[in-house]
């Protein structure tokens, strides 16, 4: 079964910009949105099909896929981005996530 | 904006079954899909399974395709989805999600449910 891996946890400081990777096998030919979760929150979308922000996502959120890793970056980083992100994509009628980052902002 | 509301939590016990529902409003509900996720405590994400409810048909992941059934009501616009044999394992918050994408696939969820919180124990 396919799968998507994630770094389990990273840490950035205030106002600096945190990529966190997904990789799958070629997985630049799937695409791939992005959740962010907060404790006790349902997960919120904040990127689609690779790079797109949906209505209400600030723009400090970004995404790319190519190869065998997808990226999301958070630029100018703040206290509220600290949450949990994980990776989504569509492989043979199957959803799979990744297992999740957890980034802690300090 | 469709909103998703999910049914309360519920408390059950091994070998039972237990079906959650998750209504929509102001939005349109037969023609995309909804998917149910689950997360257990401390966990990630996974995915159980989905329903266009304009189709009625739907599709599983491979792990729980024994023991789980979605369904719709398109006249309620509601999405059902009910699990068997119930084990402790199986304690975890269960979310439902509408479902977009290109072609067949699903390419993102939004919005998403509160979340049903199920514990299993005897």
């Amino acid at each position: 079964s396919y799968e998507l891996t994630q770094p389990p946890s990273m840490s950035v400081s205030p106002g600096q910009t945190a990529s966190i990777t997904c990789s799958g096998d070629k997985l630049g030919h799937k695409y791939v949105s992005w959740y962010q979760q907060k404790p006790g929150q349902s997960p919120v979308l904040v990127i689609y099909q690779d790079k797109k922000r949906p209505s209400g996502i600030p723009e400090r959120f970004s995404g790319s896929n190519s190869g065998n890793t997808a990226t999301l970056t958070i630029s100018g980083t703040q206290a509220i981005d600290e949450a949990d992100y994980y990776c989504q994509a569509w492989d043979t009628s199957t959803v799979v996530f990744g297992g999740g980052t957890k980034l802690t902002v300090l | 904006q469709v909103q998703l509301v999910q049914s309360g939590a519920e408390v059950k016990k091994p070998g039972s079954s237990v079906k959650v529902s998750c209504k929509a409003s102001g939005g349109t509900f037969s023609s995309y899909p909804i998917s149910w996720v689950r997360q257990a405590p401390g966990q990630g994400l996974e995915w159980m399974g989905g329903i266009i409810p304009i189709f009625g048909t739907a599709n599983y992941a491979q792990k729980f395709q024994d023991r789980v059934t979605i369904i719709a009501d398109e006249s309620t616009s509601t999405a059902y989805m009910e699990l068997s044999s119930l084990r402790s394992e199986d304690t975890a918050v269960y979310y439902c999600a509408r479902a977009e994408g290109e072609g067949s696939g699903i390419d993102w969820f939004d919005p998403w449910g509160h979340g049903t919180l199920l514990t299993v124990s005897s």
